[in-house]
Order: C-alpha cells, then structure tokens, then sequence
C-alpha cells in the first residue's frame, strides 16, 4: 500500500517554481522517499530520492522535514515539458525493494505559458 | 541507466485469448518487475520476475491469469490469459539492480485493449 499523500491536482506558471508537498506521516527511520514522474503515455522516470538531508540534482530539490514526515519536491524554473503526473514513493531503497514500488495517485502538475 | 523494450507497443485482442509481452533490457539487471495501469490509474506492481525460479506475485495477482518468464538477466515475459475487457489497461516493464544504480527504470509500456 502506499504511504504517502498528495494533492491531486496542482498548477505553475512556466519559469516559476513548482514545489510538490508529499505527506509520509507513517514512514520508518530506514525508508527512503523517492519521486518519479509520469509524462503523458510514458513509463515513470526517476528523479530524485533521499534519507533525511536535503538533495539537489540537475532535475530537481528534495526538502525533507526534521521528523521526516514530510517533503516537497522542487522544480526550480517549470517548464511546459514538466507537465506529468509526480509520484512521491516511500521505500527501503536496497536490494530486492529497489524496484518494488507502491505507487499512491500521485498529483497532476500542470506548468501553464 | 537501463533503455528498455519492450514489445508489443499496443495491441487489441478479443476476449479469452492470451497475449504475451515481451521485455529486453540493453544490460544484465538483478531485478525485473510488472506493473498495470488501468485506466485513469496509477500503477500498480504485479510481480517481481526472478531469474531461475518462480516469480513472486503480489497480492491480487496470480500465476494461472499472469504468467511470467524470466530466463536470463536481461529478458522476461509477462502473458495476460484468458483475457477480458477489465483486462484492458497499460503494461510496463521495470528494471533495477544495475551496479551502481539507486532506481527503477520503466519501459514505455504496453497498450492493451480487450474487446
């Protein structure tokens, strides 16, 4: 079952920020959050995951709360080509449950011109 | 990273036939996996396909109605049998475990509608 929650639905105008807020109020102290997005008819891709500090790649920010029961996702300058649905995914993160993931409903980001 | 094929892209087949996906991988990966996404749905894990042994099916799913196959660390298949229209929804592969690697990579996924 997943164990996170979204929003459904959130929108960003084309070169402002999106921030992502995910809820994982239940998650244990060696589960790690990950996000994957969904662009429309594709398979999921990967973009970023952490533990309990703070991560930045050349896609992405994870801000993760001090309780971990929380993060946001950070898109710094949206583009229309980020509009998909995003998927925040709490999981072991090694071995066998890499790629076991429970997908939650995840929210439709829209980036409008 | 892991580029993924897999084949059919899209299919419509009647109902009570079976049809079988194809999944290639262009490097040996420890782990494979099926999902469905019905439609208007997220996805949902299937199975993890196992190298040399059964797969290992999730609750909801079954060998006799999914099938899989994994013979070597770099391809599997997965059949929908006996299928009918709730059948109708997209397929994907996934991959993980590569030397190195912290995600899943996903394949584009297989179409299928049942009528």
């Amino acid at each position: 079952d997943a164990k996170t929650t979204q929003p459904p639905s959130m929108d960003c105008a084309e070169g402002r920020a999106a921030n992502l807020p995910c809820n994982h109020s239940t998650i244990s102290g060696n589960e790690y959050v990950y996000w994957y997005r969904q662009i429309h008819s594709q398979g999921p891709q990967y973009i970023i995951h952490g533990l309990k500090n703070n991560e930045t790649n050349e896609m992405a920010s994870l801000i993760i709360t001090e309780d971990r029961k929380s993060s946001t996702l950070i898109l710094p300058h949206a583009t229309l080509r980020d509009t998909a649905v995003y998927y925040c995914i709490v999981s072991l993160g090694g071995g066998s449950t890499l790629g076991r993931l429970y997908f939650g409903r995840g929210t439709q980001l829209t980036v409008w011109p | 990273s892991a580029v993924i094929s897999q084949k059919p892209s899209r299919d419509i087949c009647q109902r009570g036939t079976s049809l079988t996906i194809q999944c290639q991988v262009d490097s040996q990966v420890t782990m494979m996996f099926w999902y469905r996404q019905q439609p208007g749905q997220s996805l949902t894990l299937i199975a993890t396909a196992n190298q040399g042994s059964e797969a290992t099916y999730e609750s909801g799913f079954v060998i006799d109605k999914f099938p899989i196959s994994r013979p070597n660390l770099t391809f599997s298949t997965l059949t929908v049998s006996n299928m009918s229209p709730e059948d109708s929804s997209i397929y994907l592969c996934s991959v993980a475990g590569q030397v190195g690697g912290t995600e899943a990579f996903f394949g584009q996924g297989t179409r299928l509608t049942v009528v």
